[in-house]
């Protein structure tokens, strides 16, 4: 099983809102990742844990918070957002193991801020 | 900084021709990645291809690092071949993804 996946798929929300998005894999990689994607763009990386430590923070506004509850989880915690943070949002996980990292995405969560 | 370029930006293409799609990158690579992304955004996974050549059904990737490009070549594609397909080499030892521009291919009936 290669699945990763995140709920909502869909999600509004107005800027005084707090929101979460969810993430889940059962493939036992202990590297988890945000990106975020903008219309007509590549993904862009947000964050990154491994072994459920945060690693990597991409210089993400606060508004932003990510969260590693287990090895299998990962939420995005979303507060006070602005209408430039409308987007695909874009989980995904790999091993971290030397020449396996291959990466696996979940289906998105398409954020739209008003 | 770590670069990956892919061209051509856009194609489009009667179904069932064939066409190449590359990826250049910066420096050399323990992991590239091709992925198609569907219109609902989803990326699949297409090849894991840090080197040599793979083959699935109509689709095929060669990576040849020493000269740091990579392929992919898609034959007789169908209207369902299109969408975006993103090429991506991990950026540091966390695994965390680079991607190209992506080539936006439209396969028309």
């Amino acid at each position: 099983d290669t699945e990763v996946t995140q709920t909502p798929k869909h999600l509004v929300m107005g800027m005084t809102n707090k929101k979460s998005l969810k993430c889940e894999q059962h493939m036992g990689h202990r590297a988890m990742y945000w990106y975020k994607q903008k219309a007509k763009k590549p993904p862009e990386l947000m964050f990154v844990y491994s072994y459920e430590k945060l690693s990597i923070n991409e210089s993400v506004p606060s508004r932003f918070s990510p969260e590693c509850p287990n090895s299998s989880l990962l939420n995005l915690h979303l507060h006070a957002l602005q209408p430039e943070d409308s987007a695909l949002y874009l989980c995904a996980s790999s091993r971290l193991r030397l020449g396996t990292y291959e990466q696996f995405f979940g289906p998105g969560t398409r954020l739209t801020v008003l | 900084g770590i670069q990956v370029e892919q061209s051509p930006p856009d194609l489009i293409l009667q179904e069932g021709a064939n066409s190449t799609l590359r990826c250049n990158f910066s420096d050399s690579v323990n992991n590239l990645q091709w992925f198609h992304q569907n219109p609902w955004g989803q990326l699949i996974n297409l090849f894991y291809i840090p080197s040599g050549t793979k083959q699935n059904g109509r689709l095929s990737a060669t990576t040849v690092a020493t000269e740091r490009y990579s392929l992919l070549y898609i034959s007789s594609s169908q209207t369902t071949d299109s969408g975006v397909y993103f090429c991506a080499r991990a950026g540091g030892s966390q695994g965390n993804l680079i991607f190209g521009k992506g080539t936006k291919l439209s396969v028309k009936p």
